[in-house]
């Protein structure tokens, strides 16, 4: 099945660590992006990669890093520097860069700091 | 500022009931809006992406209309069920970065 993975579903971290989130995707498709989301707000652009070895901030960038080495995949790591990062990431991906192009969301993951 | 904005934020209507939401974008340099579906526990789902003025799209009893002269967009629900009860987002690429600025929902719960 074709699709995009995200794991884990569940994530619990510490103060002062870095973890990060995995996103996987089989469907070919060249740009991949990160959001967050709080609740009563909209998904908000965190990373987005346009192509391999290549990405650009979003919006909330502070706080996060991502690579792109491989076009399937497009971890997250969100750093002790993230002031607030309880929150549910949703990773997703589309065919190109159009701005019509649909894009695919992964199941997220719920990342809660004790 | 460049803003999507949707309404209302929360919807209950009993099954049977035909319903519609509002998405409001920026109407100067258009390109497209996007609406997706987003049910509890799954992943959002694409439902429309609209490009030109006048626009309506269908799919099953859900149905969208675009203005984009006045920067709107409605999306209709006809005879409402249970399985449609879910979030319904809208998102508008903001420039050439392909960036998607999401509204913040409208929650539907359709009852039995």
């Amino acid at each position: 099945d074709g699709g995009i993975t995200q794991s884990p579903k569940y994530l619990f971290r510490k103060e002062g660590q870095n973890v990060t989130l995995s996103c996987e995707q089989n469907l070919n498709h060249d740009a991949m992006y990160w959001y967050r989301q709080d609740p009563g707000q909209g998904l908000r652009l965190i990373y987005y990669s346009q192509i391999v070895n290549d990405f650009q901030k979003g919006d909330i960038a502070e706080g996060y890093s991502v690579s792109r080495e491989k076009k399937e995949s497009f971890p997250l790591t969100v750093t002790s520097a993230q002031k607030n990062p309880t929150a549910f990431y949703l990773c997703a991906s589309s065919i190109d860069r159009s701005r019509a192009d649909t894009q695919y969301f992964g199941p997220g993951t719920r990342l809660t700091v004790l | 500022i460049l803003n999507v904005e949707q309404s209302p934020q929360s919807l209950h209507v009993q099954e049977g009931d035909s319903t519609n939401f509002t998405c409001s974008f920026p109407s100067s340099n258009f390109y497209a809006l996007h609406w997706y579906r987003w049910e509890t526990a799954k992943s959002p789902e694409a439902l429309f992406v609209m490009t030109l003025n006048g626009d309506e799209k269908k799919k099953g009893r859900i149905s969208a209309t675009l203005n984009t002269k006045e920067g709107y967009s409605y999306l209709y629900i006809k005879g409402s069920q249970p399985e449609d009860s879910a979030t319904y987002l809208c998102a508008w690429p903001m420039d050439s970065s392909y960036k998607l600025i999401f509204g913040s929902g409208t929650r539907l719960l359709v009852r039995p």
